[in-house]
């Protein structure tokens, strides 16, 4: 059974840092691409970026709102996924969700971790 | 890239079928098959229910379908029942490593 476990969520001040963490089972992780996508409570989803498999190239993509801010990474040894957020601002406040993809399709979806941006 | 348009809430009774609608633009829906659509209940993550317009996962019950014409996707549920009430979201590739969710639709059954 897959199974994805997002985790680091919490309350952060404008301009701080935080760690998502997803901790992955069920599957081959490591030929996996992986995604993050967030959703405002209440409010529609929103695709924040994606890492590649390492086999394919490991290139990421990020959504216009969070590049140059935001960084995914990925350990294959632990068959974990990351979201690095800096500079963080009070619209960044969501539920963050980690996904597997395949060709643009999100298979399967974490619980989600809250992140909320707020002085 | 702006949201994919859909109507904020459709609502039948059980046994009946509805259709809900997602409209985008020549740069996303209208150029590519990677539509997909989802479903969420609440405090609950999405479901993947269409791939590629009108693909099932494995377990997805044939009473989900997609379409697609030139700029909308449409997701049709055929023998309402009550489970089947949730948020649908539809979404699409547009071209250089970007996608976009529609805003949601809520689902009522009757």
């Amino acid at each position: 059974e897959v199974r994805l476990v997002e985790s680091g969520g919490g309350l952060v001040k404008p301009g701080g840092s935080l760690r998502l963490s997803c901790a992955a089972s069920g599957f081959t992780f490591s030929n996996a691409w992986m995604s993050w996508v967030r959703q405002v409570p209440g409010k529609g989803l929103e695709w924040v970026g994606h890492i590649e498999s390492k086999t394919d190239g490991g290139t990421t993509d990020y959504a216009a709102p969070v590049k140059g801010r935001f960084t995914i990474s990925r350990d294959d040894s632990k068959n974990m996924l990351y979201l690095q957020m800096n500079s963080l601002k009070p619209e960044d406040t969501a539920v963050y969700y980690c996904t597997t993809e395949d060709n643009w399709n999100y298979d399967y979806w974490g619980q989600g971790t809250l992140v909320t941006v707020s002085s | 890239q702006s949201a994919l348009t859909q109507p904020a809430s459709v609502s039948g009774s059980p046994g009946q079928s509805i259709t809900i609608s997602c409209t985008g633009t020549t740069s996303d829906i209208g150029s590519y098959t990677l539509v997909s659509w989802y479903q969420q209940h609440p405090g609950k993550g999405p479901k993947l229910m269409i791939f590629e317009v009108n693909k099932r996962p494995s377990g997805i019950s044939n009473r989900f379908s997609g379409s697609k014409s030139g700029n909308t996707a449409s997701l049709t549920i055929s023998g309402l029942q009550a489970e089947d009430e949730a948020d649908y979201y539809c979404c699409s590739y547009a071209g250089s490593s970007a996608v976009v969710f529609g805003g949601g639709t809520k689902l009522t059954v009757l």
